[in-house]
């Protein structure tokens, strides 16, 4: 079945470095992978979509890059910040499928 | 404002007792879903509906039930709910599958 991880459960990192977050799948190739940041007890909040022809997106602080060879998309924030922390989630699925997410990797930025 | 809006937003309730949440969005979007989220499990989910009458199980979908009878609202109804069900749950509602979802507040239940 087809699945997306993301391998880190947390991340810990100092304030004014760049955080990467990693999201793998497996078993199918999606046309898109989507970004969420959630934070504790609250829905999640769509941040950014990266499609299968674009290696790389961005937005103010954050971008993303899809590697359809490696099977991979990495969430790089710049400059981070302790309003940062939260935890990050990607999602995507197969055309006409679910939306299914990764069970999501906890950055916690240090002043 | 564009929005997803779920009720109630913390229910607590006995094992056995019938219970709806309701979810209903302003978007005119015509996909909408249920999640749970539990510690260590993610957002796992439980039902979704491409249009209305059109609804189709997630990964988890035993001890549920759900109706699309309107385009702006997706109801989860637990008939017989059992402790097992305690659990944060979210609706989110999206142009499709490709586009952003858009999701609620959360729910908070706890059966006893």
């Amino acid at each position: 079945s087809q699945k997306i991880e993301q391998n880190s459960e947390a991340l810990n990192i100092q304030e004014g470095k760049t955080a990467t977050l990693t999201c793998n799948y497996t078993n199918y190739s999606p046309a898109y992978l989507q970004w969420y940041r959630q934070d504790p007890g609250r829905g999640p909040v769509f941040l950014l979509l990266i499609r299968e022809n674009e290696k790389e997106k961005r937005k103010e602080r954050l971008k993303v890059t899809f590697d359809t060879t490696l099977k991979q998309s990495l969430f790089h924030i710049t400059a981070s910040q302790p309003a940062d922390s939260a935890t990050y989630l990607c999602a995507s699925n197969q055309a006409g499928t679910a939306l299914i997410f990764g069970k999501g990797t906890t950055l916690s930025v240090s002043s | 404002e564009a929005q997803v809006t779920q009720n109630p937003r913390y229910l607590i309730t006995v094992t056995g007792k019938k219970l709806t949440v309701t979810c209903s969005q302003n978007m005119n979007h015509e996909y909408m879903s249920w999640y749970r989220q539990d510690p260590g499990l993610g957002l796992r989910q439980i039902y979704y509906s491409m249009n209305v009458e059109v609804t189709d199980k997630g990964d988890v979908p035993e001890g549920y039930k759900v109706s699309r009878k309107e385009k702006r609202n997706f109801p989860l109804i637990l008939e017989s709910p059992s402790p097992n069900q305690t659990s944060l749950y979210f609706c989110a509602s999206s142009r499709g599958t490709r586009f952003e979802a858009f999701f609620g507040q959360g729910t908070r239940l706890t059966v006893v």
